[in-house]
């Protein structure tokens, strides 16, 4: 597609409850990023792929998040036993092979952790 | 630590007026500076980017200034309109790993 999309829009998780967020890159790009947007601005980088490989991960709280993308399926990004502090947007953006160019973003998953 | 520095965290202006939103950075490896718009419930999209070899880029209302001794870059934004009215934040990165190190993010209000 033209766009990036993300699913589902909203998300509401209990305390220890599992969350599994979806994207579906612009088709033809290579490179997906995840990033955690917390109190409306501060956004924190999670983790990164090029094409189902892991590109970078140095964002990543590992012992309760993972990440895939794998072939002719939407990237995913899980969270185990959710914590009241991943209340928060979680936007997925994708961009091109040549190194370095323009990040497009999807409209985020917003969770909320009761 | 938040690696890009931005300034103000909000602004009002007038429409028609100039509304300019500074960026600082610290880490010389970065090589590429874009700047996105934000309206509530949104995705950020990509309004204008810079690389270090110009000075200055404009496209329409929106115009990038770069200094690189200096390490800031700054965007204007000409004849502000009501729809201007968004959060914008100012986004650095590194040819080694593509992530984006972003600012805090400058509410902007338009006043009709």
């Amino acid at each position: 597609g033209e766009e990036v999309a993300q699913t589902p829009k909203h998300l509401v998780r209990g305390e220890g409850q599992k969350a599994k967020l979806y994207c579906a890159p612009i088709k033809g790009h290579s490179y997906v990023f995840w990033y955690q947007q917390v109190l409306k601005n501060e956004f924190k980088f999670l983790i990164s792929f090029q094409n189902e490989n892991v590109f970078d991960e140095t964002g990543m709280p590992k012992e309760r998040f993972s990440a895939k993308c794998l072939p002719n399926s939407p990237c995913s990004l899980e969270i185990q036993a959710t914590k009241l502090e991943d209340s928060a947007v979680y936007f997925c953006a994708s961009s091109q092979s040549t190194a370095n160019t323009e990040a497009f973003f999807g409209q985020g998953t917003r969770l909320t952790v009761v | 630590q938040q690696q890009v520095k931005q300034s103000p965290q909000s602004l009002i202006v007038q429409k028609g007026g100039i509304s300019i939103i500074n960026c600082a950075y610290e880490n010389t490896a970065f090589d590429y500076f874009p700047w996105y718009q934000q309206f509530p419930g949104k995705g950020p999209a990509l309004l204008i980017a810079i690389r270090p070899d110009v000075s200055e880029k404009k496209e329409g209302r929106f115009t990038i200034s770069f200094n690189k001794s200096a390490k800031q870059f700054s965007l204007h934004i000409m004849d502000s309109q009501p729809g201007d009215s968004a959060t914008y934040f100012c986004a650095a990165s590194n040819p080694n790993d593509y992530k984006l190190s972003f600012g805090a993010g400058t509410t902007v209000t338009v006043r009709a």
